[in-house]
């Protein structure tokens, strides 16, 4: 069946570094992923739409100039955290879509990022 | 805007026994999945069930099936014979068709199975 992969699992950063995140569609072809950051306990925060060839779309209050996202092919798009700091540390997950398929999405596996 | 309410923060069930978490939603289309996403101490988000909306028939998968009400947008899951395994949180997730359409969480549903 269709996977995603997302890479690494775990990253620890010191403040000011900028660390990058990347989800694959591994057998199928994902025009549309998404970003999502989940808090301790809590559910799923859609933070922004990534659409190959195209820029991404933010939900509102996620900031785009410190989560950058690049989805340069059908099957690999990345998030960049910009200048990290100790309040980004959290869990991210990304998701995309089989558009051949109906409908399911697909997660990675998520990356559980601490900044130090 | 689309809106996903799980009311039950946290729920024990016996092993063995049977247990129905709750989801409710709200939308104005006509034309939209449903899903039941299990998440363990793992982090992996694991598919446990989906509902076409067009369809009256209720899903089901092994131990897991649903009670779609589209009346009442209504969309819960019953576990039966619940299973050490299946502690974990429990995330009801709704999405309009099309390719691009975002998946909106509700709070999720901690369960925990206990001997």
């Amino acid at each position: 069946g269709a996977v995603v992969s997302q890479h690494p699992s775990r990253v620890i950063c010191k403040s000011g570094t900028s660390v990058k995140i990347e989800c694959r569609s591994l057998d199928f072809q994902a025009t549309t992923m998404f970003w999502y950051r989940q808090f301790p306990k809590k559910s799923l925060m859609l933070m922004a739409t990534s659409n190959e060839g195209s820029k991404a779309t933010y939900e509102q209050g996620v900031e785009k100039d410190k989560f950058l996202i690049n989805h340069a092919s059908l099957t690999l798009s990345t998030l960049t955290v910009t200048s990290a700091h100790p309040e980004d540390s959290s869990f991210y997950i990304c998701s995309a879509r089989d558009p051949g398929v109906d409908s399911p999405l697909h997660f990675g596996n998520g990356t559980r990022l601490t900044v130090t | 805007a689309q809106t996903v309410t799980q009311s039950q923060p946290e729920m024990s069930v016996q092993e063995a026994e049977t247990v129905t978490l709750s989801c409710t939603y709200d939308t104005s289309e006509s034309n939209y999945y449903l899903f039941w996403y299990k998440q363990p101490p793992s982090r992996q988000m694991i598919l446990v069930i989906r509902q076409e909306a067009y369809k009256q028939q209720n899903a089901t998968e092994n131990r897991f099936s649903v009670n779609f009400q589209k009346a009442a947008k209504s969309f819960s899951l019953k576990i039966s014979d619940s299973q050490l395994g299946d502690t974990a949180m429990y995330f009801c997730a709704f999405i309009l068709t099309g390719t691009a359409s975002k998946l909106t969480f509700g709070t999720g549903t901690r369960l925990q199975v206990t001997l």
